[in-house]
């Protein structure tokens, strides 16, 4: 079983603050990608890294796929309240037949 | 872009009913679809992967007889809730992946089911 730690698992802090999300796992995957989820509704795609190593920026989110595959983390600059939600890294298996979902991690952005 | 449909979003219903939730994909075909299980304040877990004409393949520790899956088509997975009961309480998700050469394509999300049984 391929299984995707994420740290932490909440996280409160102040608008204008830095922050990173980690997602971990013993489990070498062919792509990784991260969500957003708001209550009641399913999870949106933010962003899919393939190669090891890969950094992909989307306005003030950094996401790193770590050199071997197994780790990725998501960054984000300057946080705003709109930024609240969760966030869920989910990686695609060696045959690339299903995603698994991450632990989660809860973001709560104060103004 | 790529559009996936659920239906109904929200259902309350009483214990010992089944319950039959739907997912199209609106504007493309899907081979393969999932469904998901997400516990209130919980990451979504796997329960199943769908292959249109063809039984579904289960995760480890899911009730197959339980939780009865249906792919007749490429835009359209039925999940079918047995005989619910109140633990059977949760958020239904499903994805869909378009057809097309290798298995990378990006999967799509529904908005989700919630089901509550009383």
């Amino acid at each position: 079983t391929q299984l995707l730690e994420q740290s932490p698992q909440f996280l409160s802090i102040q608008e204008g603050e830095n922050l990173t999300v980690y997602c971990n796992s013993s489990s070498v995957f062919s792509s990784l990608q991260w969500y957003r989820q708001e209550p009641g509704e399913g999870p949106v795609l933010l962003v899919t890294v393939v190669t090891g190593g890969e950094v992909k920026k989307l306005k003030r989110l950094t996401f790193q796929f770590g050199d071997a595959r197994k780790d990725s983390s998501l960054h984000i600059t300057a946080a705003q309240p709109g930024d609240t939600g969760l966030y869920l890294c989910a990686g695609r298996n060696s045959s690339a037949s299903k995603i698994i979902f991450g632990s989660g991690t809860r973001l709560s952005i104060r103004p | 872009g790529a559009v996936v449909s659920q239906h109904p979003s929200r259902v309350i219903c009483k214990s010992g009913t089944s319950v039959k939730i739907e997912c199209r994909s609106l504007d493309f075909q899907a081979t393969t679809m999932f469904w998901y299980r997400q516990f209130p304040k919980q990451s979504l877990m796997l329960m199943a992967t769908s292959n249109e004409g063809s039984k579904a393949t289960y995760e480890q520790g899911v009730e197959k007889d339980k939780f009865l899956i249906n792919h007749a088509s490429l835009t359209l997975s039925t999940l079918t809730v047995t005989s619910a009961h109140p633990e059977d309480s949760s958020f239904y998700i499903c994805s869909a992946r378009p057809a097309g050469p290798g298995s990378n394509q990006p999967q799509h999300f529904g908005d989700g089911t919630r089901l509550s049984i009383l």
